[in-house]
């Protein structure tokens, strides 16, 4: 069974802080990874993704990924309000089948 | 530019009706996706194309079918629409297997 796991929150951080956002995957021979942000209403908006073991860095957006312990995570550096949004973890379990999405962790910066 | 379309925005159908919802891409992606959102079960697959003439089941396909006749268009159809299948439907596109994928606006569909 290929499963993403993210704590669905909400995550609450105040305004300029950093936000953590995480996610296991079951399946340690996965290929890549992604990271989707979906404001309320909208459809999901791809921000990062990372294909090899350690960080990858996107003006304020970080993903870390360490294949061994099946986790990559999302860092999001002097959050603002707007960043309030949920955040999708993906991952390619192998290049033939479609992505796999968690259920999403629901982000909130307070100003 | 180019884009990945859908519609209707929004559709409120009978039960036992059949449902068809459009999903155009001018992207020249082989790769479609149809996924279902429902609060506290996230994205799921419905079904998905790898090419013209290759469609394939997902982890929640039954009452639903798509046929690719051309690399722009996926539709999707409700055989006979069921209560259950009241949800967003977000249509997807990407170019490799290993990419991420570039989402349409989504169709709320409503089967009362």
């Amino acid at each position: 069974q290929k499963e993403v796991e993210q704590n669905s929150g909400p995550l609450s951080v105040p305004e300029g802080a950093i936000a953590s956002l995480n996610c296991t995957y079951s399946d340690r021979g996965s290929q890549s990874f992604f990271w989707y942000r979906q404001y309320s209403g909208k459809s999901p908006e791809l921000i990062m993704f990372i294909y090899s073991n350690g960080d990858k860095e996107d003006g304020r957006f970080t993903a870390q990924l360490n294949k061994a312990s099946q986790y990559v995570s999302l860092l999001i550096r002097d959050s603002q309000p707007s960043d309030s949004a949920t955040y999708l973890c993906a991952v390619n379990f192998s290049g033939n089948t479609p992505l796999v999405f968690g259920k999403g962790t629901r982000l909130s910066v307070i100003a | 530019d180019a884009e990945i379309t859908q519609s209707p925005r929004h559709k409120i159908t009978e039960t036992g009706r059949q449902v068809t919802l459009a999903c155009h891409q001018t992207w020249n992606h082989n790769n479609m996706f149809w996924y279902r959102q429902d609060l506290g079960h996230g994205l799921r697959l419905i079904h998905y194309s790898y090419g013209v003439q290759d469609t394939n089941k997902g982890e929640v396909s039954d009452g639903y079918s798509v046929s690719r006749s051309n690399t722009e268009d996926l539709p999707l159809t409700l055989e006979s629409a069921a209560s259950s299948q009241t949800s967003v439907y977000f249509c997807a596109s990407s170019e490799t297997r290993l990419d991420g994928y570039t989402f349409g606006s989504g169709t709320r569909l409503t089967v009362v």
